[in-house]
């Protein structure tokens, strides 16, 4: 079992809709999670963290987090082209601040 | 503030040389991690600094080798390349201390082509 899971395939979105992602993990000790966006070519970009269980937002960004499922999400809402990238999952296990990544997932805005 | 600095940007080498990546964090950060990204997947993590030493190796031969200096800069170096150690070479920057859970902020990345 991989320690962070990234499955859906690549998702298009028509402009203005809300795009949603899904991560989950295999380590019940993981602590801290994080939301990276990655445009082609370039180095990962922090979007998200979030540590608690529950919602947490920021402008148009939502990540979710449900410890007892192991599941953390991210919701882009009134989606921009701008939006169109590969957003990453990390995990944090037991506070050493080794990332485990997700394979990540493509998302497509189509004006 | 600048941020998490590396270099070069990009790098062609053979099979068989050796390639030294450089990097510094922001500033007053002291911890740098060395992450590994191959095309199509997610970053894999090779090491992590913290005041001048290791705290964490991952899943990497011994031809991966890597020091942090007074600075808080860091270099990786990697021996005997191989084909497939072509990927995007991220450090990232962290600025508190052992353990906890504040953000690590990554660098533009070296891309490494080996022929």
């Amino acid at each position: 079992q991989k320690e962070v899971e990234q499955n859906s395939g690549p998702l298009s979105v028509p402009e203005g809709a809300i795009a949603s992602l899904n991560c989950t993990y295999s380590d019940r000790g993981s602590q801290s999670f994080f939301w990276y966006r990655q445009y082609s070519g370039k180095s990962p970009e922090l979007i998200m963290f979030i540590y608690s269980n529950g919602d947490k937002e920021d402008g148009r960004f939502t990540a979710q987090l449900n410890k007892a499922s192991q599941y953390v999400s991210l919701l882009i809402r009134d989606s921009q082209p701008s939006d169109s990238a590969t957003y990453l999952c990390a995990v944090n296990r037991g506070g050493n601040n080794r990332l485990a990544f997700g394979k990540g997932n493509q998302v497509v805005v189509i004006p | 503030d600048a941020g998490v600095t590396q270099s070069p940007t990009h790098l062609i080498k053979t099979r068989g040389q050796h390639v030294t990546l450089r990097c510094s964090p922001i500033s007053g950060h002291k911890s740098v991690s060395w992450y590994q990204q191959v095309l199509g997947q997610g970053p894999q993590f090779i090491f992590q600094y913290y005041e001048k030493e290791e705290r964490g190796r991952g899943n990497f031969p011994d031809r991966f080798s890597a020091r942090q200096f007074p600075n808080y800069s860091s270099e990786l170096n990697v021996n005997a390349l191989l084909l497939g150690d072509s990927a995007l070479y991220l450090c990232a920057s962290r600025a508190g201390q052992l353990g906890g859970t504040d953000t690590q902020y990554f660098g533009p990345g070296t891309r490494l082509t080996v022929l």
